[in-house]
């Protein structure tokens, strides 16, 4: 089993839509959770930031994290083409390196 | 001014031959990484330095070499190519070693493809 899993999609829904992307993980002793986002023909930039369990909201996009379940959610609402890019969930613990989901291409159509 | 930029952004070169990729970045970090992203988009960290000392070596081919001159840049090059060596290499930065937000600062990404 991978340590994080995450579905490639591709998602594809229509403008003003609710997105769903998740993560799922084995390794319980991760402690940090974000969410880069990734243009066509780009490097990721950090989308979200999460520590340990609970909610994080930013505009219209809000990040959730249970730990108990070992999975992550990254919520957008009122979703835009401008949303169009891969979504890739990553996390560590302290004093290692960032582990990348293998990302979910989402296509927000007008 | 581009934060992380790395040379060549393309690179199309024959099974065999031996070659590197350049990152520089101006934003004062310490830490630095080189991450490949394979066709199928997943980002895979290779080796990370701080302040020019080697940190994290995964399990890369010993073709794989990276260098750091100072903390600034750090370079990777790549002795006889196969194959499945084609991938983006990105080259990202952060100013402590993934601790706090875990932000690292990424380049566009150097796609190499070798025939």
């Amino acid at each position: 089993q991978k340590e994080v899993e995450q579905d490639p999609g591709p998602l594809s829904v229509p403008e003003g839509a609710i997105v769903s992307l998740n993560c799922t993980y084995s390794n319980s002793a991760f402690q940090y959770f974000m969410w880069y986002r990734q243009y066509s023909r780009k490097g990721p930039e950090l989308l979200m930031y999460t520590y340990s369990s609970g909610n994080k909201e930013d505009g219209r996009f809000t990040a959730q994290v249970d730990k108990s379940s070992k999975y992550i959610s990254l919520f957008i609402r009122d979703s835009q083409p401008s949303d169009s890019a891969t979504y890739l969930c990553a996390m560590y613990q302290a004093g290692t390196a960032l582990i990348f989901g293998k990302g979910t291409t989402l296509s927000v159509s007008s | 001014d581009t934060a992380v930029s790395q040379t060549p952004k393309y690179l199309v070169t024959q099974m065999g031959n031996d070659k590197s990729i350049k990152c520089e970045q101006n934003l004062g970090h310490d830490t630095m990484y080189w991450y490949k992203q394979d066709s199928k988009k997943f980002l895979k960290i290779m080796f990370s330095y701080n302040n020019k000392e080697l940190i994290i070596n995964e399990t890369v081919p010993n073709r794989f070499s990276p260098k750091s001159p100072d903390k600034a840049h750090l370079n990777l090059h790549i002795n006889s190519l196969e194959l499945g060596d084609s991938a983006v290499y990105f080259c990202a930065s952060s100013r402590v070693q993934t601790r706090n937000t875990g932000e690292l600062f990424f380049g566009e990404g150097s796609r190499l493809t070798v025939l």
